[in-house]
């Protein structure tokens, strides 16, 4: 099946600090990329969804200023959590549909553990 | 907001047994996806069934979809300790909304 990659698996940062993820489509374009959160033993929580060479749609009370994201190919989508903080620490998931409009698979990417100090 | 709900929270089988869970949402949909999770890992996608089909078999896995009830069905048979995961609903009105899921335990 299509596969999406996303990197880091986990990073350690400062506090106030920017960290970036990165989520690749490997063997598929993507125009659609969302972005989740997870906290544990709790369900994803959409945050955004990215749209190559457009800006990105937040989901009510995410911070776009903070979680900063970018699709500027079919194949990648980067998520940066500016001026991080302890409370930002947490379990972000990328997801890629295959194909475009509704319908379509949506791949899931390993995840990335984010912990603030 | 989220639209499918999954039930049981928690589910503790022993091995070779069936492990049945049921997901409910609230609005139309185009298609239902049910997912699996290995605690602290990404999602892996099950199986995707569309708003007219009724069942869909892959492997050992059964999905039964009821847009009359607004509810569908994943159906795991003679289940193997690495079927442990979470499983989660999820529809697509173009974006995914998930429910909370269903944790299984599968015993040896």
């Amino acid at each position: 099946g299509a596969v999406v990659s996303q990197h880091p698996s986990w990073v350690i940062c400062k506090s106030g600090t920017s960290v970036k993820i990165e989520c690749r489509s490997l063997d598929f374009q993507a125009t659609t990329m969302f972005w989740y959160r997870q906290f544990p033993k709790q369900s994803l929580m959409l945050m955004a969804t990215s749209n190559e060479g457009s800006k990105a749609t937040y989901e009510q009370g995410v911070e776009k200023d903070k979680f900063l994201i970018n699709h500027a190919s079919l194949t990648l989508s980067t998520l940066t959590v500016t001026s991080a903080h302890p409370e930002d620490s947490s379990f972000y998931i990328c997801s890629a549909m295959q194909g475009a409009g509704s319908g379509n698979t949506i791949y899931f990417g390993e995840g990335s553990w984010l912990t603030v100090v | 907001s989220q639209q499918g709900e999954e039930d049981p929270q928690a589910l503790s089988i022993q091995e070779g047994e069936n492990a049945t869970m049921n997901c409910s949402y609230k609005t139309s949909i185009n298609n239902l996806q049910w997912y699996r999770q290995n605690s602290g890992r990404g999602l892996v996608h099950l199986i995707l069934i569309r708003s007219n089909e009724r069942e869909k078999h892959s492997g050992r896995l059964r999905v039964t979809l009821d847009t009359s009830k607004k509810s569908s069905s994943l159906l795991i048979t003679a289940s193997r300790a690495a079927d442990t995961a979470s499983y989660f609903c999820a529809t697509n009105d173009y974006k995914l909304s998930f429910g909370a899921g269903t944790t299984v335990t599968v015993r040896a």
